[in-house]
């Protein structure tokens, strides 16, 4: 069983719209989790952070956190198509994990104008 | 803050021959740096973990030898692939992290084709 799993994709939403991307996790000590954007050919880079349950926006950007049903979420608002990429859910366990994440099998989101 | 910059860029080696690759953390220091490998169209894979000043940590299934890791310093890891085969032709990328953060920022990747 995957420890992390997202949404299975690919997702396509029309400009203007909100993504919705979700993410589950199997290790319920879990402390901190991550989104990350990854265009085709380029490394992953971080959106957001989240560590407490409840809703942490930035900008068209907004993570939601339930740690009592293990599940993660991030919505995009007002979608645009530069928004087109791979989404990674990352989850730190902590503990002896060593600061290792574990990633989900990612989201592929496409934008169509 | 936290660039993390890697060097090549893209690489195009010699089958047999070894390949070093660098990580640096440019404006903090990483206590903890991660390499992984992406095939096309394949999530990422974590290969090994490193801690400044000590061995890495390698994932099942990587070999230690072949893929030589050092970090010598608190803003530099290299990875070497050794004796480079077709088949570790990847897309090689870092990544760091600071003490007391759980973040990793990533670098830009390393592409590395063995001909």
């Amino acid at each position: 069983q995957k420890e992390v799993e997202q949404n299975s994709g690919p997702l396509s939403v029309p400009e203007g719209a909100i993504a919705s991307l979700n993410c589950t996790y199997s290790d319920r000590v879990s402390q901190s989790f991550f989104w990350y954007r990854q265009y085709s050919g380029k490394s992953p880079e971080l959106i957001m952070s989240i560590y407490s349950n409840g809703d942490k926006e930035d900008g068209r950007f907004t993570a939601q956190l339930n740690k009592a049903s293990q599940y993660v979420s991030l919505l995009i608002r007002d979608s645009q198509p530069s928004d087109s990429a791979t989404y990674l859910c990352a989850v730190y366990a902590g503990g002896t994990s060593y600061g290792k994440l574990t990633f989900g099998q990612g989201t592929i989101l496409t934008v169509h104008p | 803050g936290a660039v993390v910059s890697q060097h090549p860029s893209w690489v195009i080696c010699k089958s047999g021959t070894s390949v070093k690759i660098e990580c640096r953390s440019l404006d903090f220091q990483a206590t903890t740096m991660f390499w992984y490998r992406q095939f096309p169209k394949q999530s990422l894979m974590l290969m090994a973990t490193s801690n400044e000043g000590s061995k890495a940590t390698y994932e099942q299934g990587v070999e230690k030898d072949k893929f030589l890791i050092n970090h010598a310093s608190l803003t530099l890891s290299t990875l070497t692939v050794t004796s480079a085969h077709p088949e570790d032709s990847s897309f090689y990328i870092c990544s760091a992290r600071l003490a007391g953060d759980d973040t990793q920022y990533f670098g830009p990747g390393t592409r590395l084709t063995v001909l």
